[in-house]
């Protein structure tokens, strides 16, 4: 079964400095999430992407957040200058094929942003 | 925005115990999502189910749309079903994001 995959699956990072999360959604899919998830709270939207742009963001997704879907398979999440309050794991996601419409996302393995 | 409640926020259940788990939402929704998180923090997706039942295995899933809210069955409890439970919604169009409930922390005792 096709899947979401996720690198590096633990990124430790100093504050400040720039950190790039990616993510390789199924091939078929039509659009593309990224979501957090501070420890012992609930997941948290941040972006959606479709057809290269950003079709919806979250108030948490500020300046200093940006994606990207280089080529056809990669979908990346930027964090310019991280802080300490960006500790966090993050879900990749997609969904939507043409072939079958359903809305059901399906999410990556998470990848663990620890911010010093 | 579309508001998810899950309760009970914690359960603490003896193996072989059953248990149900509710999630009600504000809304009317096209997708409803049913997860897993696993003490290595990945969301296991165990259902896609904007309306109706589904089963699979010890697990059972009913939606009830026109009355928002929708029932996770975990029969016979293992240990390894501890960890918490999400539920997701989205009620937009194509490019809809998902709204997380805030999760069911269940821990299954032997």
């Amino acid at each position: 079964e096709p899947e979401v995959t996720q690198t590096p699956s633990h990124q430790v990072t100093q504050m400040g400095q720039e950190v790039i999360l990616r993510c390789v959604p199924i091939s078929n899919h039509l659009y593309f999430y990224w979501y957090r998830q501070i420890l012992g709270q609930k997941v948290e939207f941040l972006v959606s992407f479709y057809n290269n742009e950003i079709s919806e963001k979250s108030e948490i997704f500020d300046d200093q957040f940006s994606v990207e879907r280089p080529d056809g398979s990669n979908f990346t999440l930027k964090i310019r200058s991280t802080k300490l309050e960006d500790s966090a794991m993050y879900f990749c996601a997609s969904s939507l094929s043409l072939q079958q419409w359903r809305y059901e996302q399906y999410f990556g393995p998470g990848t663990r942003l620890t911010v010093t | 925005g579309i508001q998810v409640e899950q309760s009970p926020p914690d359960l603490i259940l003896q193996e072989g115990a059953n248990s149900t788990l509710r999630c009600n939402f504000s809304d009317s929704v096209n997708n409803l999502q049913w997860f897993h998180q696993n003490p290595w923090g990945q969301l296991i997706n165990l259902f896609y189910i904007p309306s109706g039942t589904k089963q699979n295995g010890r697990l059972s899933a009913t939606t009830v749309a026109t009355e928002r809210y929708s029932l996770l069955y975990i029969s016979s409890s293992q240990t390894t079903d501890s960890g918490v439970y999400f539920c997701a919604v989205g009620n937009s169009g194509g490019y809809q994001k998902v709204t997380f409930g805030t999760g069911t922390k269940l821990q299954v005792i032997p």
